[in-house]
């Protein structure tokens, strides 16, 4: 299958600093991709879906002010939180796929994750 | 919009006995259905798929079968290892690449 790679793999913050996650497709054009997060032993909620070159689209209840979402290339997409608060400490995943709106292919791949602790 | 369930919680088997996990949706229009298998502090990983126009597929040891009329699918993972302790999540897609994720299954294989 195709890699998605999540960069850095962990992060430890100070309140009210912002800190950013990436996420490249190494081996293919991500024309979507997805940002979740994942609480302990919970499940995957999305958070928010991005295309390239345009504005992503934010789940319900997801702040798009604190979660700042950028989609530059069909190769990256990164995930910056604002401001962060304890609160904000999860684990953060993305997945890619590209596949357009005819391909019937709808797998996406999934990143390694980001452990973000804010202290 | 779609919702996803998921049974059970956790589960326990011996070495080489057969686990079992189960989901239902809610959305007739999801077609695509994948399993992933997470283990602590990484990403999902996809270990078997089904499309909406089949009804069982097989992976070795892994097989999924999926039941249209009464949206539910399951996983079944036969002659289980310890290896295969982990958490899986079943997942649906009605064709965005958008997927709703069931709320997992802690799998623990006991040696």
């Amino acid at each position: 299958g195709a890699v998605v790679s999540q960069h850095p793999s962990r992060v430890i913050c100070k309140s009210g600093t912002s800190v950013k996650i990436e996420c490249r497709s190494l081996d293919f054009q991500a024309t979507t991709m997805f940002w979740y997060r994942q609480f302990p032993k919970k499940s995957l909620m999305l958070m928010a879906t991005s295309n390239e070159g345009s504005k992503a689209t934010y789940e319900q209840g997801v702040e798009k002010d604190k979660f700042l979402i950028n989609h530059a290339s069909l190769t990256l997409s990164t995930l910056t939180v604002t401001s962060a608060h304890p609160e904000d400490s999860s684990f953060y995943i993305c997945s890619a796929s590209g596949a357009s709106s005819l391909d019937l292919n709808t797998e996406a791949f999934f990143g390694q994750g980001t452990r973000l602790t804010v202290v | 919009g779609e919702n996803v369930e998921q049974h059970p919680s956790t589960l326990s088997v011996q070495e080489g006995d057969s686990a079992v996990i189960k989901c239902t949706y809610s959305d007739s229009a999801s077609n695509y259905f994948p399993w992933y298998k997470q283990e602590l502090g990484k990403g999902p990983q996809l270990i078997i798929d089904i499309r909406s126009n089949v009804g069982e597929k097989k992976d070795q040891r892994i097989a999924v079968t999926l039941n249209k009329t009464a949206k539910h699918f399951s996983l079944h993972i036969t002659e289980t290892q310890p290896e295969d302790s982990a958490v899986y999540f079943c997942a649906a897609s009605e064709g965005t690449y958008k997927y709703i994720f069931g709320t997992g299954t802690r799998l623990k294989v006991l040696a």
